[in-house]
């Protein structure tokens, strides 16, 4: 049982370069949920999903793009990258949202991207 | 918006002593708080969580007080050790809505 798994850990991308951040749990999840995490800041979310087939916005959703085709899987793509993406991003997963405590949300090791 | 926030960015403290990180929450009607721990290069790990019908809640070593009137959420660490040089999360929730982090707060635990 890995728990949640990203990758790359790190990135380096050119300004316009696309990419994908890939994530997957192998604990039959059905919420996953990208955040990323500025230097000093809490954890912003940029979308979530609610289970296969099913995506939402966060709070910071511009510039991103997000699909789930399977339970397992919840990738986040960046079309066109700018500076301002420059970020740590976390992606996580728990079992029931509407009965969510924090002891049910698992989190990976995080990816460091870097546009320069 | 709402927002998490907290009153320390930076909590330095010897190994043994009692440690105190604070956080005021704006949203009265969050109902459920948690706080991560987040150690170098790792994501947050759950610590303890507070309902709000609740004031008080201890777990190993760490305490969260919740005073709802002020709106304001602490976690005590008992006799830190360096092992809890990390940054601390307070996240709150509202009904089904999504957790909202806070910023951080730095401690750092001298031997």
């Amino acid at each position: 049982n890995a728990g949640v798994t990203q990758t790359p850990k790190f990135r380096i991308l050119k300004i316009g370069q696309s990419m994908t951040l890939q994530c997957t749990q192998d604990m039959n999840h059905n919420y996953m949920y990208w955040y990323r995490q500025d230097p000093g800041m809490g954890l912003k979310l940029i979308y979530y999903s609610v289970g296969a087939g099913i995506t939402d916005k966060g709070e910071v959703p511009n510039g991103y793009n997000v699909s789930r085709s399977t339970t397992e899987d919840f990738p986040l793509r960046l079309e066109l990258a700018a500076p301002s993406q420059t970020s740590v991003y976390f992606c996580a997963s728990s079992y029931l949202e509407d009965r969510v405590s924090g002891n049910t949300i698992y989190f990976g090791e995080g990816s460091w991207l870097t546009v320069v | 918006g709402e927002s998490v926030g907290l009153h320390l960015p930076t909590l330095s403290v010897q190994e043994g002593d009692n440690s105190i990180i604070n956080c005021a929450y704006s949203n009265s009607a969050s109902d459920y708080f948690i706080w991560y721990k987040q150690e170098s290069g790792k994501g947050p790990q759950f610590i303890i969580d507070i309902r709000s019908n609740m004031d008080k809640r201890q777990g190993q070593r760490v305490t969260v007080l919740l005073n709802k009137t002020v709106k304001h959420l602490s976690l005590q660490i008992a006799a830190t050790q360096p092992g809890d040089s990390a940054v601390y999360f307070c996240a709150e929730k509202t009904g089904f809505q999504k957790l909202v982090f806070g910023t951080g707060t730095r401690l750092l635990v001298s031997p």
